[in-house]
């Protein structure tokens, strides 16, 4: 059973477009994660959620809207895509109150922006 | 501000080889230091934790140790082997809800 599960795995549209990304964990933890990792593979946080609440949101554009409908789940959308956004987005999990406990990261989701 | 270094940037090794893999952090005041394995268009699999009062990490081959007052982290590889060859990540786990600051990563390669 996957741990941390995204979808799409890839994606490809063109600047401008509105896309979202899903992420499902069935590991029971509390707290949930976007993470960014750009050309050069530098991963850098962009959300944190626990229990439905944002915690993090790490200077990125308000055209970002993560939304946590449960504590399983943490979806990205994204609006008027531009090419900067190329990126591979991953999404992770934990399970340690208000600490950072092991973070469990899903396969990730290539985004392409033409 | 937490900055994470790795050294060196890449490592090309021959089977069977010990090796070292070194990280270094700016800010002391981390709550833990955790160790990543990347294999290409893959996820992150984590492969140590050590809490930040812990000292030393141990999985099988693979050992993690931390020295929070020099802001040094390293991961021992014993008897490396090619399925090894991956990118290692380190990061260090702030006083913040799951902030991890990432290093660039060491990209290694185990050649039979």
């Amino acid at each position: 059973d996957t741990a941390v599960s995204q979808t799409p795995k890839y994606l490809v549209t063109q600047m401008g477009n509105d896309k979202s990304i899903k992420c499902e964990q069935n590991l029971g933890h509390d707290t949930m994660y976007w993470y960014k990792q750009d050309s050069k593979k530098f991963l850098k946080i962009m959300f944190s959620y626990n229990n439905k609440e944002l915690i993090i949101n790490e200077t990125v554009p308000n055209r970002f809207s993560p939304k946590s409908p449960d504590k399983a789940h943490l979806n990205l959308h994204i609006n008027s895509l531009e090419l900067g956004d190329s990126a591979v987005y991953f999404c992770a999990s934990s399970q340690a109150g208000g600490r950072p406990g092991e973070l469990f990261f899903g396969e990730g989701s290539r985004l392409t922006v033409l | 501000k937490q900055e994470v270094t790795q050294i060196p940037a890449a490592l090309s090794v021959p089977e069977g080889e010990n090796l070292v893999l070194n990280c270094s952090f700016t800010d002391s005041a981390i709550y833990n230091l955790q160790w990543f394995r990347q294999d290409p268009g893959k996820g992150l699999t984590s492969l140590l934790l050590i809490q930040s009062s812990q000292r030393e990490q141990t999985s099988g081959r693979l050992n993690a140790s931390l020295d929070k007052s020099s802001g040094r982290s390293t991961l021992y590889i014993a008897a490396s082997q090619p399925g090894d060859s991956a990118t290692y990540l380190c990061a260090a786990g702030g006083t913040s809800y799951g902030k991890l600051t990432f290093g660039q990563g060491t990209i290694l390669t185990v050649h039979p």
